[in-house]
């Protein structure tokens, strides 16, 4: 079944635990994503990777890294989590060409920071 | 400014009525794209309908449409036959730019709609 999956999909953590949020798709796709939602903000984009090797920032990426090692995983880092950082995230990921830039989302991950 | 704006926080709908949840967007872009997203409580997002900026025809899925009338700027999502199970969070979500560029989603703050009986 294609799909992205995240792990884990819920988690409670202490202030400056360093943490890592998995990311894996199995549809080939070129450029992944990590988003974060927060109460009326809707959804806003902290990295991107339009393959492996080449990840940039997206609108909020202050205290999170990422990785591109293979084509299949994104992982997201937070090396020093804090309580601001509590909130709903999603990875995605989509082709970049051929089609319209459809993407695909992940279950989401509750992060919880106290 | 937004480039997306999603103006209703809440909607309520009957059950087997049409509702439109409105969007508008904002871009000088002349390629881009315009998707709708659900989330229903569980939490997942939902891919329900997209349109182009150069398409010529409004785009449908069963019972989605999007009413889009470029010269507003705007991209209405309308559910004909309302269902108790379209109880959801709804986003509208813009693509600028051609998809070789990059695939980065702005997303609007959503529409919490409400089917009753």
């Amino acid at each position: 079944e294609a799909q992205v999956t995240q792990n884990p999909r819920y988690l409670i953590t202490v202030t400056g635990k360093k943490l890592t949020v998995t990311c894996s798709q199995n549809m080939n796709h070129e450029y992944m994503s990590w988003y974060r939602q927060d109460p009326g903000l809707g959804l806003r984009q902290i990295y991107y990777s339009m393959n492996v090797e080449v990840t940039d920032k997206g609108d909020v990426p202050e205290g999170y890294k990422v990785s591109r090692k293979e084509k299949r995983n994104f992982p997201l880092i937070l090396e020093s989590p804090s309580p601001n950082q509590t909130s709903l995230y999603f990875c995605a990921s989509g082709f970049i060409a051929g089609g319209p830039g459809q993407q695909f989302f992940g279950p989401g991950t509750r992060l919880t920071v106290l | 400014a937004q480039k997306i704006t999603q103006t209703q926080p809440g909607m309520f709908v009957q059950e087997k009525e049409a509702v439109t949840l409105d969007c508008t967007y904002d871009t000088s872009d002349p390629s881009y794209g315009l998707f709708w997203y659900k989330q229903p409580s569980s939490g997942e997002m939902i891919f329900l309908i997209y349109q182009g900026s150069y398409d010529q025809q409004n785009a449908t899925e069963g019972r989605y449409s999007l009413n889009f009338q470029k010269a507003r700027k705007s991209a209405n999502l309308v559910i004909s036959a309302s269902q108790l199970g379209d109880s959801a969070m709804y986003f509208c979500a813009m693509r600028e730019g051609w998809t070789g560029g990059g695939n980065k989603l702005t997303f609007g703050t959503g529409t919490q709609l409400k089917v009753e009986l």
